[in-house]
This record gives structure tokens, sequence and C-alpha cells, in this order.
């Protein structure tokens, strides 16, 4: 089955400060990976996918088949990054699974 | 529409009632997903629609929770007897589905409040 694992309710980072948020997912085959994110009062929505190999607002993430992981990075956090971040597991023509979520809070 | 509409945006119910949550996704999207969005619990799998096939209903948490999506378009979230453990937001979710590129577009969601 499934299963995308984010092991961090919340991640609090000063401004300025590397930030990685963290997600492994289980799956035998091969996964598309995604990263959503929920600003406040805001809907959720797409940051970025593994496919398009994009960077979005500074954030990367890599995928790493042989520690099935799929962390979110960016080197400098912005306040304006707080929000909550999930992580999604994709098989083709298969619902989206999504991971428990990490608040992260950028403090100035 | 412009994106995924819910409606209601609120909806607080006395325990034991039915209620019924509405979606109408963007035009032309095979793929409607519902999810649960609550404290501590992440984003929980609730149904998925594709297309014509079969809905995948694995997520539904009991057998007081059902949905259908009429002509491929507006879907109808039903909670039967609800609990106070129901309330929780209530997110729709329609992708077009290509070539498993699964992009979502959420709607606002369904705020539920079960007293």
């Amino acid at each position: 089955a499934q299963r995308v694992t984010q092991p961090e309710k919340l991640l609090s980072v000063f401004k300025g400060a590397p930030v990685e948020l963290k997600c492994n997912y289980s799956y035998s085959g091969s996964p598309e990976l995604f990263w959503y994110v929920q600003y406040s009062r805001q809907r959720l929505q797409l940051l970025l996918r593994h496919i398009s190999r994009e960077s979005i607002k500074g954030f990367t993430a890599d995928l790493n088949k042989g520690e099935t992981s799929f962390h979110l990075k960016k080197p400098f956090a912005q306040e304006e990054d707080s929000a909550m971040y999930y992580c999604a597991l994709s098989t083709y023509g298969n619902k989206l699974v999504f991971g428990a979520g990490t608040i992260l809070r950028v403090k100035s | 529409g412009a994106g995924v509409s819910q409606s209601p945006s609120n909806k607080v119910t006395e325990k034991g009632k039915d209620v019924e949550l509405r979606c109408d996704p963007i035009s032309g999207h095979t793929a409607l997903y519902w999810y649960r969005q609550s404290l501590g619990q992440g984003l929980e799998f609730l149904i998925y629609f594709q297309g014509n096939s079969a809905p995948d209903k694995s997520g539904l948490p009991s057998d007081r929770f059902s949905a259908e999506r009429t002509g491929g378009s507006v879907s109808t979230l039903t909670i039967q007897r609800t609990q106070q453990e129901d309330s929780a937001v209530y997110l729709c979710a329609s992708s077009s589905v290509l070539g498993g590129d699964e992009k979502l577009f959420f709607g606002s969601g369904t705020q539920l409040s079960v007293l």
C-alpha cells in the first residue's frame, strides 16, 4: 500500500536559516511525488512536483529512490514561507495520498 | 467557474442529523477527490472518482459516509447520523489527470461542526 510519512508536525526556523521538510514514502513501483502548500486563509495548492525538477519560490525537492525520500529544501527561509506543507504520492491512474503535513513557522 | 466550488462553506449540525456537502469541480476535470482535514490528522483521503470507473471508496471511515457524482460533474458527500468526531474541514479537489500528473485543484472546503 502507498504511504507517505512526514515525521515533523511543526518545524520552526529563523528567517534566513536553511529549511528541510522531511518526507518518506513507501511504494514498490515508480511513484510520482508532490509537495502541496496551504498558506493562512488560502486554498491548498500545488507547490512542486518531482517530474518537473523545478524550483518554486526557492524550494527544491529531489526524489531519492534508495532512501524513498522526497525532502523539501530551501537555503534561506523567508517569513512568507510560513504555511502547512503536505507531501503527496501518486501512482499512475490512482488516487493521490497525502502525508500528515508539517507546519513551517519562520520567525523574524 | 474559475475553480473548484464547495458549499456550504460552514455547516453546524446536531449530533445524529444527516448532512450533505456539495462540490462543483472545474469543468472538464475527470477526477474528483474528497479529503477530510482535521487538526493532528492531516489530510485524510475519503473517496476518489475517475471518469466512468467505479469510485475508490477505500478511505470512507464508516458506512455512514457515502458520496456520489452525477453526470461526471457535481459530487455530493453525505454523512448520516453525524457524530462529534465527524467535525472537520471537508475538502474537494479535481484534476484533469494527464499521464498520471496529478495536479489537484482544491476547493476552499466545508467546515463541519457537529454539536
